[in-house]
């Protein structure tokens, strides 16, 4: 059973440039919830998708946006990109959804904004 | 005051000894997980509960719902059981996961 895949796993940006970001979930699971990781912030929740729906999304900027398909892979963007945008991003698939489910990581993509 | 508190934020312990990370969280929750991150960034998800206690090998999961309060044990410590481990809150229906701030276990042979 292949894993949760993220995609590209390594990104260099500069300031002003836009990323898009993409998960595979677990075939079957139809839940994506995405996560930034920094040092001083630690893990703080994005946004969750379900079905195409966003359910649930965290205290980011408007920078900070995504979208889910019909086979539940999901990207996520970041526009108009700062250096604090610099961290590793990383996604988990479930069957139902991030708040009360088991969920499966992707490795990551590590995202340097210059 | 952060909604989920980890302690302790670093641990060190020789080979073979009894691990504990303990994890406080002051909202009501559904359901809390506990997660290991290795160097390279990969989380694991170890345990998901919302009562009692989990076993899996040498890891034991506790959960005080009324004392808003979980455990994670480690028996029989070994190197590899070196990494950050994070416990998360959540919420059915709401879907948006909490974290604490981590702790990081270094295991010495």
């Amino acid at each position: 059973k292949a894993g949760v895949t993220q995609t590209p796993r390594y990104l260099i940006k500069t300031r002003g440039q836009q990323v898009t970001l993409s998960c595979s979930p677990i075939s079957g699971h139809r839940s994506v919830s995405w996560y930034q990781q920094t040092p001083g912030q630690g893990l703080q929740f994005l946004f969750e998708y379900f079905s195409e729906t966003q359910r649930n999304k965290g205290n980011f900027p408007g920078r900070f946006s995504g979208r889910q398909f019909s086979n539940s892979r999901s990207e996520m963007n970041v526009s108009t990109l700062e250096l604090g945008d610099s961290a590793l991003y990383l996604c988990a698939s479930s069957s139902q959804g991030a708040g009360a489910n088991v969920l499966t990581f992707g490795a990551g993509s590590r995202l340097t904004v210059l | 005051k952060n909604e989920v508190e980890q302690s302790p934020q670093n641990l060190t312990a020789q080979e073979g000894e009894f691990i504990t990370i303990n994890c406080s969280y002051s909202v009501g929750i559904s359901a809390l997980h506990w997660l290991q991150q290795h160097p390279g960034g990969g989380i694991v998800s170890l345990f998901m509960l919302s009562s009692g206690k989990k076993k899996h090998g040498r890891l034991i999961a506790t959960i005080n719902i009324q004392e808003k309060h979980s455990s994670l044990h480690i028996t029989a410590s070994h190197p590899r059981d070196s990494a950050v481990y994070i416990c998360a809150v959540g919420t059915f229906g709401n879907e948006k996961l909490t974290f604490g701030t981590g702790t990081r276990l270094t295991i010495i042979p």
